[in-house]
């Protein structure tokens, strides 16, 4: 069985600064890696995904995660927090072979980026 | 629309009533599921769909009733709920079933349970 770990449930910072959203995954086989963003009254919004390859992906908005197999961590990291990202942040994970499609989601992190 | 719909936002019933939810994707999927999404917990995936066919059943209680008439519908009929079912009900869809497919979520509906 896999499970997700988010080690923050809340994360409150100033606008401008860095933040990194911590993610720990346990598997017993291959993974896809996801993070998913949930702004206020709305549906969640996948951010962005790792499939294969390299192991830093980034979303268009400025955040990047870093697959990490050894840590089985894959961190979400942005350098400079806008207002606007305030949101509940999503760690899922899926396996990468066979038939099981399913995703096994975090808690979730609350990031809250204050003026 | 664009996207996937889901009606109503907002829902309020007694645990005598029977309701349903609705959701509609306008991407034209293949595959679609219902999640509950509770308070400081995990989303939990209830069922999924693909090509009209409930492939998954993840152990979800008699009074959550699925219904998939076709690729872009999915309704979730309510009967004798109870208070610990009130949650954020998402629908989400994807254009297959398999990991690397990404899913599409609905803004959900907040169910509260009287």
């Amino acid at each position: 069985a896999q499970s997700v770990t988010q080690l923050d449930s809340q994360v409150p910072v100033f606008e401008e600064a860095p933040v990194e959203l911590r993610c720990n995954y346990s598997s017993s086989v291959s993974v896809y890696l996801f993070w998913y963003v949930q702004y206020p009254n709305q549906g969640l919004q996948l951010l962005l995904k790792y499939l294969s390859g390299s192991t830093l992906v980034e979303s268009i908005n400025g955040f990047e995660a870093e697959f990490n197999k050894s840590q089985t961590s894959f961190h979400l990291r942005k350098p400079s927090v806008h207002i606007s990202d305030t949101a509940e942040y999503f760690c899922a994970v899926s396996d990468s072979g066979g038939s099981n499609y399913k995703l096994t989601f975090g808690k979730g992190t609350l990031l809250t980026v204050n003026p | 629309e664009t996207g996937v719909t889901q009606t109503p936002r907002h829902l309020v019933m007694g645990m005598t009533n029977k309701k349903s939810l609705k959701c509609e994707q306008h991407l034209g999927h293949n595959a679609m599921y219902w999640y509950k999404q509770s308070a400081k917990k995990p989303l939990e995936l209830m069922f999924v769909y693909n090509f009209k066919e409930q492939t998954e059943n993840n152990s979800v209680p008699s009074r959550f009733s699925p219904e998939c008439p076709n690729s872009s519908h999915l309704f979730l009929h309510l009967h004798t709920l109870q208070p610990e079912d009130s949650a954020l009900y998402l629908c989400a869809s994807s254009q297959d079933l398999g990991p690397s497919y990404e899913q599409y979520f609905g803004p959900g509906t907040r169910l509260t349970v009287t």
